[in-house]
This record gives C-alpha cells, structure tokens and sequence, in this order.
C-alpha cells in the first residue's frame, strides 16, 4: 500500500540550478496538490491539479511550474533554484471535489538550496 | 478564503483528555470541517471530519455547533505519542475547486 510517493526525500541545490520533483499516487486520485512547509509554519499551496492535463495555481505559485501528464504522477519543477525556496516540499492527493474528502500526503522532499 | 484560527500551542499530560477548538466564522454551506494530525519529518495525516454535529472514529471526536462557526477536536486519554500539530481546516472553494489552506496549527505537547 504504497499511497504518494515522492522522490528524492532530500536534494541539496546550488543557487540558479533547475531540478524536478515527482509524486506518485496509486489510488486512482483526481486531484492532486504540492505544498511547501518552512521550519515552524503550516503548509502553503503552490499548485493543484483537478484531473490529467489540468494545473492550476495556489497560494505562492511563482518560481515552480507543475505538470500532470499522467492522472498518477505530478511534477514540481524549479527553473531557477533560489534559496528562498530552500524547504520541505510535499505532495497530497485525494478523491473528491469537497473538503471532506481526505488528503494523502507523501512523506516529504527536503530541498536545500544554497 | 474561508480561514479558520486556533491556538498556536497547548500541553498536557498522559491520560488527560485533550480539546482543541477551532474558530471558522466565514465557513460556506458545502464545507467539511477535516482535522489533520502532523509529526515532526512526516506529511499530514487525516484524523478526523465532520459537517455538523457529531463524528466519532477510532482516533477522535469532532464537536460541531448548529451554527458551525467552530469545531472542537477531542483527543481522548491522550499518550507522549499523540505529540504533534493540528491542523483545523476547511474547503476553499474559490476558483471553483476546493483546496485546503493550512494555517499554523495547535501544536500539542503531551508531558509524562
């Protein structure tokens, strides 16, 4: 019962370097989402998709691209790494248009950028 | 942005029974309530929701007034490893879709 799976746990950037982060849900999820969580704080949304092939922006979008080609995978990319993006990244998936249906969320990507 | 405020930390002690309330005045008509539980190098995992009334699971109770302005999450006879941070939160529905917006949570610290 592997539920999201996000790769790589850890990655360590140089300012100005590119990378891409994969999440991988196998319960036939619509909707799926990627936050970023800094030290003491909750989680803030970047990006969400509603289905394959649909992105959409959250609360602080600018900096990342997403990508939903495929309904299981969701990819966060960082065109220009800066350190103001050094954080835990993580990615949640779930059934349903409303509120309550539950989130899953993977186990986190730590990204460090110096 | 239906937003929703609770506090910032409490603590307790083993076998105590823990309430954390959550106040959410601009929550709409179609929102749930949903409690998420996080631990420290994990994602957050859901504990808990409710529309109105009361919900009960194998982890928690969640109290809801007819007016559903607040919710309060109950942790019975709570041990060290119910440490951790509360999430409280409700639909966004702007833009047309829903999304959960986290706010700071509760972060709850359990004492021998």
């Amino acid at each position: 019962n592997a539920g999201v799976t996000q790769t790589p746990k850890f990655r360590v950037l140089k300012t100005g370097q590119s990378m891409t982060l994969l999440c991988a849900q196998d319960m036939n999820h619509e909707y799926m989402y990627w936050y970023r969580q800094d030290p003491g704080m909750g989680l803030r949304l970047i990006h969400y998709s509603v289905g394959e092939g649909t992105t959409a922006k959250g609360e602080v979008p600018d900096g990342y691209n997403v990508s939903r080609l495929k309904k299981q995978n969701f990819l966060l990319g960082l065109e220009s790494a800066a350190p103001s993006q050094t954080s835990v990244y993580f990615c949640a998936s779930s059934s349903g248009q409303e509120a309550g249906y539950g989130y899953t969320f993977g186990s986190g990507t730590r990204l460090t950028v110096v | 942005l239906a937003k929703t405020t609770q506090p910032i930390s409490m603590d307790s002690y083993e076998g105590q029974e823990v309430n954390i309330t959550c106040s959410h005045n601009n929550i709409a008509t179609n929102d749930y309530i949903t409690w998420y539980q996080q631990f420290p190098s994990q994602g957050p995992r859901f504990i808990i929701q409710g529309y109105k009334t009361k919900v009960t699971n194998e982890v928690a109770s969640l109290f809801i007034p007819a007016d559903r302005k607040s919710s309060t999450l109950s942790l019975p006879r709570v041990s060290l490893s119910d440490t951790a941070v509360y999430y409280c939160l409700v639909g966004d529905r702007s833009g047309g879709y829903n999304k959960l917006i986290f706010g700071a949570g509760t972060r709850l610290a359990v004492h021998p």
